[in-house]
């Protein structure tokens, strides 16, 4: 089976100071990673995915990832947070073994203080 | 380029009384489609999830049904809602094996 764990329920970081939000996974087979952003009452916007090649993957909004596969991550990072960055973050996992299912995390809200 | 719409945006329902929700998709053939429910703005369920039309599975019973008519539409029903159907429903799309793309939400409240 597949699962996605988020272990930070809130993040908060000082505007313009990096942050990193946390998602670790298990998969049986090759994971397809992705992040997504939320913000009130809307739906979720992609941000960018793992699927193959470099460990390190850029996004939309100056956001980042990195792939580590002996530790099983998939931390987003962003070197110099902005205010609008506050929002709620999922991360999310398919599994090449495991059909058309999605799973996501619980989700880390992200407040960046100005 | 492809759009997902959900409507309505907001709802208000009696326990007992039914439910339609829509999703509709323009600009793709053949979408995976999902139906996911979000409590008090946190994690996402998976509800139910279409390869095709009229191919529904069900990931969660519960008194929610979906169908598929057609290719790019994608519909959440209930005969009678429950208090607890309360949520904000998301409709997403996916060409198999790639990103999800999620619509706008419909915010349900069963009073």
């Amino acid at each position: 089976a597949q699962s996605v764990a988020q272990p930070e329920d809130q993040v908060n970081v000082a505007e313009g100071n990096p942050l990193t939000v946390k998602c670790t996974y298990s998969v049986s087979g090759n994971p397809y990673l992705f992040w997504y952003v939320q913000y009130p009452n809307r739906g979720l916007q992609f941000l960018l995915k793992y699927i193959t090649g470099d460990n390190l993957v850029k996004g939309s909004y100056g956001f980042e990832a990195e792939f580590n596969k002996s530790q099983t991550s998939f931390h987003l990072k962003k070197p110099s947070a902005l205010v609008s960055d506050s929002a709620l973050y999922f991360c999310a996992v398919r599994d090449e073994n495991y059909g058309q299912n999605f799973v996501f995390g619980p989700g880390t809200r992200l407040s960046v203080l100005p | 380029s492809q759009t997902i719409h959900q409507w309505p945006a907001t709802l208000v329902q009696p326990v007992g009384s039914p439910l339609s929700l829509e999703c509709t998709v323009e600009g793709t053939s053949n979408p995976n489609l999902y139906w996911y429910r979000q409590a008090a703005g946190r994690g996402l369920q998976l509800l139910f999830y279409s390869v095709g039309i009229g191919q529904i599975s069900s990931e969660v019973p519960q008194n929610l049904s979906a169908s598929r008519p057609q290719d790019r539409q994608f519909i959440l029903s209930s005969k009678k809602l429950l208090l607890s159907d309360s949520g904000f429903y998301l409709c997403a799309w996916s060409v198999p094996g790639v990103r999800q793309y999620f619509g706008p939400g419909t915010r349900l409240t069963v009073t």
